[in-house]
C-alpha cells in the first residue's frame, strides 16, 4: 500500500526551528518528486516546497531563504527544515508525491498531515 | 505571486450539474496546461480529481471533467451527490513560483 506519513510537527515559540519528516512506503521513491502543501485553519492550500528527483528544490517567495525541503532516498524520507517560524507559519503541513514517476506538478498522493503551531 | 481564484462557493441539488472557476494570469493557468483540481474534505488529506487540465486519475468518477479557455480553468461536477460536498482546490504551474494554488471554492448540495 501506498503511504505517506508525516512527523515532527508541534508547538515552536516565533523565530524558532522545526524539522518535518515525512516517511514514504510501497512504492519506489527515488523515482518521484515530492513535496510540502499547508493549510492554515480556515485557509486554503499553499504549496511551499517541492524537490526532484534529481535533488532539485523549488518554493515559494513566501517561504524561500527561511524553509529547506531535502530527500534522503536510502531512508524513503523527504525532509522540510522551518526556520525564523512566525506566527502566520501555523499549519497542518502535508507531503505529497508527484502522481506518476518523475511528475512533478500534480500531487498524487497525501500524507494525513502534521501540525505546527507557532505561539509565544 | 497571487493565488488563483475561484468563487468562495458554489451549491446545486442532487443530480444537478455545478462548474467552479479558476481564473489566473498567462503566467500560469494561461501558459501551461498543467492546471490540477483536488477534492478536499474537512480534516481529511486532499485527493487529486483532475490533472493536466482535463486527465482524470484512475479510480476517480467520470463525473469529475475538467476544461481551460484562456486564463481561466473549470471543474463541472455533473449529476451532484451528496459526497460531492467539499471543500475543491485548483493548481496551476506558474513561471515565477511553480506552483500556486486557488483559494478553494465550497460546494453545497442543497
Amino acid at each position: 500500500e501506498v503511504e505517506l506519513v508525516e512527523s515532527g510537527g508541534g508547538l515552536v515559540q516565533p523565530g524558532g526551528s522545526l524539522r518535518l519528516s515525512c516517511v514514504a512506503s510501497g512504492f519506489n521513491f527515488r523515482k518521484y518528486d515530492m513535496h510540502w502543501v499547508r493549510q492554515v485553519t480556515g485557509k486554503g492550500l499553499e504549496w511551499v516546497s517541492g524537490i526532484g528527483t534529481a535533488g532539485d528544490t523549488k518554493y515559494p517567495g513566501s517561504v524561500k531563504d527561511r524553509f529547506t525541503i531535502s530527500r534522503e532516498n536510502a531512508k524513503n524520507s523527504v525532509y522540510l527544515q522551518l526556520n525564523s517560524l512566525r506566527v502566520g507559519d501555523t499549519a497542518v503541513y502535508y507531503c505529497a508525491r508527484g502522481l506518476r514517476e518523475f511528475n512533478f506538478y500534480t500531487m498524487g498522493v497525501w500524507g494525513q498531515g502534521t501540525t505546527v503551531t507557532v505561539s509565544s | 505571486q497571487s493565488a488563483l481564484t475561484q468563487p468562495a462557493s458554489v451549491s446545486g441539488s442532487p443530480g444537478q450539474s455545478v462548474t467552479i472557476s479558476c481564473t489566473g494570469t498567462s503566467s500560469d493557468v494561461g501558459d501551461y496546461n498543467l492546471v490540477s483540481w483536488y477534492q478536499k474534505y474537512s480534516g481529511k488529506a486532499p485527493k487529486v480529481i483532475i490533472y493536466e487540465v482535463t486527465e482524470r486519475p484512475s479510480g476517480v468518477s467520470n463525473r469529475f471533467s475538467g476544461s481551460k479557455s484562456g486564463n481561466t480553468a473549470s471543474l463541472t461536477i455533473s449529476g451532484l451527490q451528496p459526497e460531492d460536498e467539499a471543500d475543491y482546490y485548483c493548481c496551476s504551474y506558474a513561471s515565477s513560483v511553480t506552483l500556486v494554488f486557488g483559494g478553494g471554492t465550497k460546494v453545497t448540495v442543497l
